[in-house]
């Protein structure tokens, strides 16, 4: 059965840091992996996809890798600012259907 | 073109009472999913939609809950008689394909007295 850790479950940073947070998983048979953003209050928001075929994806100031050997993915934040502060997920899909398992999220906050 | 609309936004409603959520997914998305976020609490999967294929209605707390959707189309989400613990943001997200980037849609936070 897969499963996904998220750790740590919050983090707090000064603003201007590089970070990353991270996303473990236990079967590494996985189709995709996706990383989203949930602000306080509001829906998620997709940030990234990664198909299994591939080793990392970027937008901007994100960048997420997965090594499925290792069953990890890690989504890097640069140059922080505080409009990153939000709650981080991860989501993996086993194979082409619409099952998805979801970590529980990392809580991040990015101080001024 | 919009994203995923939802409405109402929140919604209020005394115990034992049947509400409706409805969900307006991305022109174009097939698949279209219904999940549940209890205060503090991860995304609880209710029921997914797939074009005209039946839908899998496996995340489904209770009989009391249903979903329909009409083709590609609109979605809605029926509590009937309502209890405190159905209380909750409930979330609905659409994909163009099964396993392709999820949209979400603002959620629709339902508060159960």
């Amino acid at each position: 059965k897969q499963e996904v850790t998220q750790i740590p479950a919050a983090l707090s940073v000064p603003e201007g840091e590089n970070l990353v947070l991270n996303c473990s998983f236990t079967d590494s048979a996985i189709y995709n992996l996706q990383w989203f953003r949930q602000d306080p209050g509001k829906g998620l928001t997709s940030l990234l996809l990664i198909q299994s075929s591939q080793r990392e994806q970027t937008s901007g100031r994100l960048n997420a890798s997965l090594d499925k050997s290792s069953g990890r993915s890690t989504l890097y934040i640069a140059a922080s600012q505080p409009g990153d502060s939000a709650t981080y997920l991860c989501a993996v899909r086993r194979d082409s259907n619409y099952q998805l398992i979801w970590g529980a999220g990392t809580k991040l906050i990015i101080k001024p | 073109g919009a994203g995923v609309s939802q409405s109402p936004s929140n919604k209020v409603t005394e115990k034992g009472k049947d509400v409706e959520l409805r969900c307006d997914p991305i022109s174009g998305h097939t698949a279209l999913y219904w999940y549940r976020q209890r205060l503090g609490q991860g995304l609880e999967f209710l029921i997914y939609f797939q074009g005209n294929s039946a839908p899998d209605k496996s995340g489904l707390p209770s009989d009391r809950f249903s979903a329909e959707r009409t083709g590609e189309s609109v979605s809605t989400l029926t509590i009937q008689r309502t209890q405190q613990e159905d209380s909750a943001v409930y979330l609905c997200a659409s994909s163009f394909t099964d396993a392709g980037t999820l949209y979400f849609g603002p959620g629709t936070r339902l508060l159960v007295l």
